[in-house]
């Protein structure tokens, strides 16, 4: 059983549709990282969040960790083809900054 | 700036064989990992260090040892290679402080025949 779940692990929709990635656990984690990685290579950071509630945004993509730190959310807005790609949560416990990863969401972006 | 140096890229091993993961940063990042990542799914913690000369299990360390041999290098050993260890294998470091992205080498694919 991984420590952090991640849902859907496959995730197939057309270009210009929005798309919504979740991050759950059981335990409450000090940071949550989300990672995107391309085929052949390492992931990528794409943001990080800190505070229970945050929100933050990278142009079509929207993060939102939960009020109690164990949770969080990737939306995309009006996908492109350019979106696909294996998208990963990270997350570090209070304890220290030891990093686990989610199963990841595998997201095809179809023109 | 080269970042997070993998070697070798690519292996093939005999069940049995030993060999020896090499990674090494040039960011002066304390903290550095071992992941594998198994065919379309996440990344499994195999070792890791907060600093120079400690290391702590991660969820997946049987069949493994590591050596932080100094800040910049952190080497992932297999003494006797079996087929289940067929994976990608991906190092990275980040700063010591909680939110610090890691920074990941491009892999070592191994396969176990």
């Amino acid at each position: 059983t991984q420590l952090l779940e991640q849902s859907p692990q496959f995730l197939s929709i057309q270009e210009g549709e929005n798309l919504t990635v979740y991050c759950n656990s059981s335990s409450v984690f000090s940071s949550l990282q989300w990672y995107r990685q391309e085929p052949g290579e390492g992931p990528v950071l794409l943001v990080t969040v800190v505070t229970g509630g945050e929100v933050k945004k990278l142009k079509r993509l929207t993060f939102q960790f939960g009020d109690a730190r164990k949770d969080s959310s990737l939306h995309i807005t009006a996908a492109q083809p350019g979106d696909t790609g294996l998208y990963l949560c990270a997350g570090a416990r209070a304890a220290g900054n030891k990093l686990t990863f989610g199963g990841g969401t595998r997201v095809l972006v179809k023109p | 700036n080269a970042g997070v140096t993998q070697t070798p890229k690519f292996q093939v091993l005999k069940t049995g064989q030993s060999m020896t993961l090499q990674c090494a940063q040039d960011m002066n990042h304390n903290s550095m990992y071992w992941y594998r990542q198994d065919p379309g799914m996440g990344l499994r913690l195999i070792y890791y260090s907060a600093s120079e000369g400690t290391t702590d299990k991660g969820e997946v360390p049987n069949g493994y040892n590591v050596s932080r041999l100094n800040k910049r290098e952190f080497s992932l050993r297999l003494e006797s290679a079996a087929p289940s260890q067929t994976s990608v294998y991906f190092c990275a470091s980040s700063l010591r402080e909680q939110g610090r992205a890691a920074f990941f080498g491009q892999g070592t694919r191994l396969t176990v025949v």
